[in-house]
């Protein structure tokens, strides 16, 4: 079992760039997301999905795309790279859990992380 | 006020000691909560979920505090492999969904 795997793992772009992060996960999870984490901002969510062919914003999804064709691949794409997207993104994924009363999150399953770089 | 607040530390202690960490939460719908340990340069791994009835995983104790809405981490008899940052995490609904919420985390230094 891989688990959660992302590529690449680093790259530099050019401002104005495009590029497609790719995450592919073989757990069989429902949910998908895909953070950024920048020192002293903690991890933050860009976008997530609740299952194949959906997609939702998350906290900061503003210069950001996601497409989610397939269960097991959540792909991030940046249209025109700002250095402000400089940072370590982490893709990761989840399950629901039936808890009776109300279901709940399993604990998220994250990918090694893609440091990117943009000047 | 940030929803689930940790202090960023560093905790420096020696090892062997035991230190504990708190997490604040304010959203009292909070429904269940994990600690995560991370790694410098790494990604988050799952230290241990975080039960009512507080739960224990080797030198681990996880406790809930829901009158007073905080978690806890006790790490007993500290290794150098402890060190790393801790994030509290929060699960909560919101709306139709579930949002998790992260701590900034708590950085852990164990010194020989």
């Amino acid at each position: 079992n891989a688990g959660v795997t992302q590529t690449p793992k680093f790259r530099v772009l050019k401002t104005g760039q495009s590029m497609t992060l790719l995450c592919a996960q073989d757990m069989n999870h429902e949910y998908m997301y895909w953070y950024r984490q920048d020192p002293g901002m903690g991890l933050r969510l860009i976008h997530y999905s609740v299952g194949e062919g959906t997609t939702a914003k998350g906290e900061v999804p503003d210069g950001y795309n996601v497409s989610r064709l397939k269960k097991q691949n959540f792909l991030l794409g940046l249209e025109s790279a700002a250095p402000s997207q400089t940072s370590v993104y982490f893709c990761a994924s989840s399950y629901s859990i039936d808890g009776g009363l109300s279901t709940y999150n399993s604990p998220l399953h994250f990918g090694n992380g893609t440091r990117l770089t943009v000047t | 006020r940030k929803e689930v607040e940790q202090d960023p530390g560093p905790f420096n202690v020696p090892e062997g000691a035991t230190v504990a960490f708190n997490c604040t939460y304010s959203n009292s719908a909070s429904q269940s909560f994990f600690w995560y340990r991370q790694d410098c340069r790494k990604e988050p791994k799952l230290l241990m979920s975080v039960y009512s009835s507080g739960n224990e995983d080797g030198r681990f104790t996880a406790q809930l505090n829901r009158a007073s809405q905080y978690i806890s981490l006790l790490i007993r008899d500290s290794k150098l492999s402890d060190s790393a940052t801790y994030l509290c995490v929060v699960n909560r609904n919101a709306g139709n969904n579930r949002k998790l919420i992260w701590g900034l985390g708590t950085s852990l230094a164990v010194n020989p």
